[in-house]
């Protein structure tokens, strides 16, 4: 497809457990984004990765989160140790620009932490 | 510290009138803004943008409004439709600490009644 696709869409894990979520930005956008929104929240700013810079990883909640972008492509979320308040829709976005465009969105992956 | 604020969750507009959600900010370095759409179990999508050397954008049904110094935008939704019951986020985006981040409000639910 041509948008930007997540996987899993959902899963479950106990707490303790490690997660990875994948991203797969639309092709040739230089700019990807990790959002995540929690139950009656707004969006909150995970990390950004921009071509070849240094992503901005100023809004990731805990050492327990880090993410990776391979190839200037896919990206992979990973929290380690998940607790309940993990429990929250990822969101992954794609930009061409990184500025003054618009981001496209994935659906999502809904986790959940029992 | 909430940069980009959406004071009203919700709103209920009866069909074919104007639907006004309102977004405030407190960056004066935000120089482009974003209004997003979502319906549940799907990721945001983009609906309109502006920069802020303007202080209007049309496109069909959707107008967007910038008060630089208020520090406010509006999305004007006229006719509102049925299917323009969602969850609108407005965004905030500029170039801060050399990366360039969409700052996102908590949303505002809309419902227009048939």
């Amino acid at each position: 497809g041509a948008g930007v696709s997540q996987s899993p869409s959902n899963k479950v894990t106990e707490k303790g457990k490690d997660v990875e979520l994948r991203c797969d930005p639309i092709s040739g956008h230089t700019a990807l984004y990790w959002y995540r929104q929690s139950l009656g929240q707004g969006l909150e700013f995970l990390i950004y990765f921009q071509g070849n810079s240094a992503p901005d990883k100023s809004g990731l909640p805990s050492d327990r989160f880090s993410a990776e972008r391979t190839g200037g492509s896919v990206s992979t979320l990973t929290i380690q140790r998940t607790q309940q308040e993990d429990s929250a829709v990822y969101l992954c976005a794609s930009s061409s620009q990184g500025y003054g465009g618009e981001a496209f969105f994935g659906q999502g992956t809904r986790l959940t932490v029992v | 510290d909430q940069q980009v604020k959406q004071n009203s969750p919700s709103l209920s507009v009866q069909e074919g009138r104007i639907s006004i959600l309102n977004c405030d900010y407190t960056n004066s370095m935000f120089d482009y803004f974003l209004w997003y759409k979502k319906y549940p179990a799907e990721g945001p999508t983009f609906l309109i943008s502006i920069s802020s050397i303007k202080d209007k954008n049309e496109d069909g049904r959707f107008t967007v409004f910038l008060n630089k110094s208020a520090k406010h935008l509006s999305l004007h939704i006229v006719p509102s439709q049925p299917g323009d019951s969602a969850v609108y986020f407005c965004a905030a985006s500029a170039r801060i600490s050399g990366t360039y981040k969409y700052i996102f409000g908590t949303g505002t639910r809309l419902k227009v009644l048939a």
